[in-house]
């Protein structure tokens, strides 16, 4: 059974700082999804990474896939206030029908 | 564009009541989905549909039943609401195998309250 772990649960950051959220999953994929939800709101997707060595970006925000550690990255350069959001990442399971959820980050940024 | 239209935003029920929760899509998807939200829990699978016409368990069905009605809507019921299925349910849909990579499309959610 596919399971998936984020970490850090809870980042508060000060503006400016750079930070990592990691994400580990336990059987093989090759789909990883990045996405992110702002308070009483709905799931707004960031990043699809579909191989190993992915690697997108998006202003502040940079995604990874390493399909061998079974683990990707969400990298945040110079966190700005309006960064601050819960972040998930998600992982195709069973013949790729199925998204697998980590617990999120909730990412606090601080001026 | 709508995309994906849950019904009803809100609801607040009493122990034992039931009702349906209301999803549809017009993307033409074959895929849809019913998660639930809960602090700390991530999202968790409770029935999914990969084509109209089945449905199939996820990681926390217990309590719910759904209906692929057609192409466009799968609904989600609770036959009789207990307090641990107060949470924040979402619909989804995907082209998972229609399309490179695919993505998972959600609704604005259903907040439920069973009293």
């Amino acid at each position: 059974e596919l399971k998936v772990e984020q970490n850090p649960l809870f980042l508060s950051m000060q503006e400016g700082k750079n930070y990592t959220i990691y994400c580990n999953y336990s059987t093989t994929s090759d789909r990883l999804y990045w996405y992110r939800q702002d308070p009483g709101k709905s799931l707004e997707s960031l990043f699809v990474l579909l191989s190993n060595g992915a690697v997108k970006q998006e202003g502040r925000l940079m995604a990874s896939l390493d399909t061998k550690a079974r683990l990707s990255t969400l990298h945040i350069t110079a966190a700005v206030h309006d960064l601050s959001a819960t972040y998930f990442c998600a992982v195709v399971a069973e013949y790729g029908n199925k998204l697998v959820f980590g617990a999120g980050t909730i990412l606090r940024v601080k001026s | 564009n709508a995309g994906v239209t849950q019904t009803p935003k809100f609801q607040v029920l009493k122990t034992g009541q039931s009702m349906t929760l209301q999803c549809a899509q017009d993307m033409n998807h074959n895929s849809m989905y019913w998660y639930r939200q809960d602090p700390g829990m991530g999202l968790r699978l409770i029935y999914y549909s990969a084509s109209e016409g089945t449905t199939d368990k996820g990681e926390v069905p217990n309590g719910y039943n759904v209906s692929r009605l057609n192409k466009r809507e799968f609904s989600l019921r609770l036959e009789s609401a207990a307090p641990s299925q107060t949470s924040v349910y979402f619909c989804a849909s995907s082209d998972f195998g229609e399309a490179v990579g695919g993505e998972l499309f959600f609704g604005e959610g259903s907040r439920l309250t069973v009293l």
